[in-house]
């Protein structure tokens, strides 16, 4: 159980190009998922948390009109990398908790991001 | 302010070598959740384990254990008898606020 997806698993775009990756929890559903940002050898960095029906919080210093996140459902959430540039170029993972705020984090694959 | 510290940057060891992950935290919370994450090449993070503030109680799974000091705010992790499958990072993360704060990561590489 608790298992999640992410799609794509890598991408490649050019440099001005929105890119959208999708987050689903597959046997569960997740009234909260996460967003985060991991640069090579790096820890996660999170970028920002999404609940069902809501508006996402970010972070500080996370541009929200740079990084659209939408969590239209209870097992999908979507973050939208819009005009992107080569510095958004990361390693972009998702996770998803399947009860209360303090319940344990699964996470996604991961998708890697090339931006040219 | 939540903070995570993982001192040791890598660790190479010869297969069968016992090995152990060092994780200090800070939390002003009485109440907070400890995890430790498994990040093999492929990138995705696995989950090995979760512990309560309020549960000391140290705890064995296999080849992997934990250790779990309130006094000296560590949660330790050591894998015994290691084997090659093992390589990987290892992120120790705390949570408070609701939010993940995840250490720096330690790189195990085990050597046939």
């Amino acid at each position: 159980g608790a298992v999640v997806s992410q799609h794509p698993s890598w991408v490649i775009c050019k440099s001005g190009t929105s890119v959208k990756i999708e987050c689903r929890s597959l046997d569960f559903q997740a009234t909260t998922m996460f967003w985060y940002r991991q640069f090579p050898k790096q820890s996660l960095m999170l970028m920002a948390t999404s609940n069902e029906g809501s508006k996402a919080t970010y972070e500080q210093g996370v541009e929200k009109d740079k990084f659209l996140i939408n969590h239209a459902s209870l097992t999908l959430s979507t973050l939208t990398v819009t005009s992107a540039h080569p510095e958004d170029s990361s390693f972009y993972i998702c996770s998803a908790q399947l009860a209360g705020p303090t319940d344990t984090q699964y996470f996604g694959p991961g998708t890697r991001l090339t931006v040219l | 302010a939540q903070k995570v510290t993982q001192a040791q940057t890598e660790i190479s060891v010869v297969e069968k070598e016992d090995v152990t992950l060092d994780c200090v935290y800070e939390t002003r919370d009485t109440t907070y959740y400890l995890f430790w994450y498994k990040q093999p090449p492929s990138g995705e993070l696995v989950f090995l384990i979760r512990r309560n503030s309020f549960d000391e109680q140290n705890e064995i799974s296999g080849r992997y254990s934990w250790n779990f000091q309130k006094s000296t705010s560590s949660f330790n992790f050591t894998i015994t008898a290691s084997q090659v499958v093992d390589s990987a990072v290892y992120f120790c993360a705390l949570m408070g606020d609701y939010k993940l704060s995840f250490g720096a990561g330690t790189t195990v590489t085990v050597r046939a």
